[in-house]
């Protein structure tokens, strides 16, 4: 069974950085075609892809973002991170991790399963 | 605004069959693959159908998809009370080269 698991602060101030964590069992991120991804959820709003990493170090960021994210993975640890710099109160949001499946050509394919979540406030 | 238009709400009631639409363009819809994914306030988004049309183990056939273009489909039949949540289509796209959510449409089951 695979499961994904987030964790990280639940309150960061305005301006500072965002570290999440994603902690994964039954599966690793040094087999092929395996990446692992960040989608967030403000409230009330819809989900929103952020970023993912292959099983190769390959990395791909949400255009809109790009310049605020970095993803990393440590394979031993089982642990993919996600850095978001300068938070804003518009970065409160429920954030998932999720695994990705990668086919022959490169291309992810979907994400299955997912994390619980958890809720990200940003406030003063 | 999201680049995948779903509508915002659907209703129907128990028994009956509705249909949610999900249209993009030819960098996204009209060249990979569509996802379906159910989500219910509070929980982990659930993949519900794959590849345009496949259903993931364990979900039931009362849920279906399909793809014609830049438009995809999920069809739901013989709706439930269970049935009611939020459906999210996605898909990767060629020009933004990372995945697109659409904005999701909210299940009302009268």
């Amino acid at each position: 069974q695979i499961t994904l698991k987030e964790s990280g602060p639940t309150l960061v101030k305005p301006t500072q950085t965002l570290t999440l964590t994603c902690t994964f069992s039954g599966m690793s991120l040094s087999t092929s075609e395996v990446a692992v991804g960040w989608i967030r959820q403000p409230p009330g709003k819809a989900l929103e892809w952020l970023a993912l990493i292959y099983w190769d170090d390959d990395k791909h960021y949400s255009p809109s973002l790009k310049s605020r994210l970095t993803i990393t993975k440590d394979t031993a640890k089982n642990q993919v991170v996600l850095l978001m710099a300068n938070m804003d109160p518009v970065d409160t949001a429920t954030y998932y991790c999720a695994r990705s499946i990668i086919d022959d050509y490169g291309d992810p394919r979907w994400f299955d399963p997912w994390g619980q979540g958890t809720l990200v406030t940003v406030s003063s | 605004q999201s680049v995948l238009t779903q509508p915002p709400s659907a209703s129907e009631t128990p028994g009956q069959t509705v249909t949610f639409s999900c249209s993009g363009s030819t960098s996204n819809i009209g060249t990979n693959t569509v996802n379906w994914y159910q989500h219910l306030p509070g929980t982990a988004p659930k993949l519900l159908i794959y590849d345009n049309n496949q259903r993931r183990s364990g979900v039931p056939d009362r849920f279906s998809g399909s793809k014609s273009g830049t438009s995809a489909s999920l069809a739901i039949s013989g709706l439930q009370s269970e049935d009611e949540a939020d459906y999210y289509c996605a898909t990767w796209d060629d020009s933004l080269n990372g995945w697109l959510f659409g904005g999701g449409t909210r299940l009302t089951v009268l």
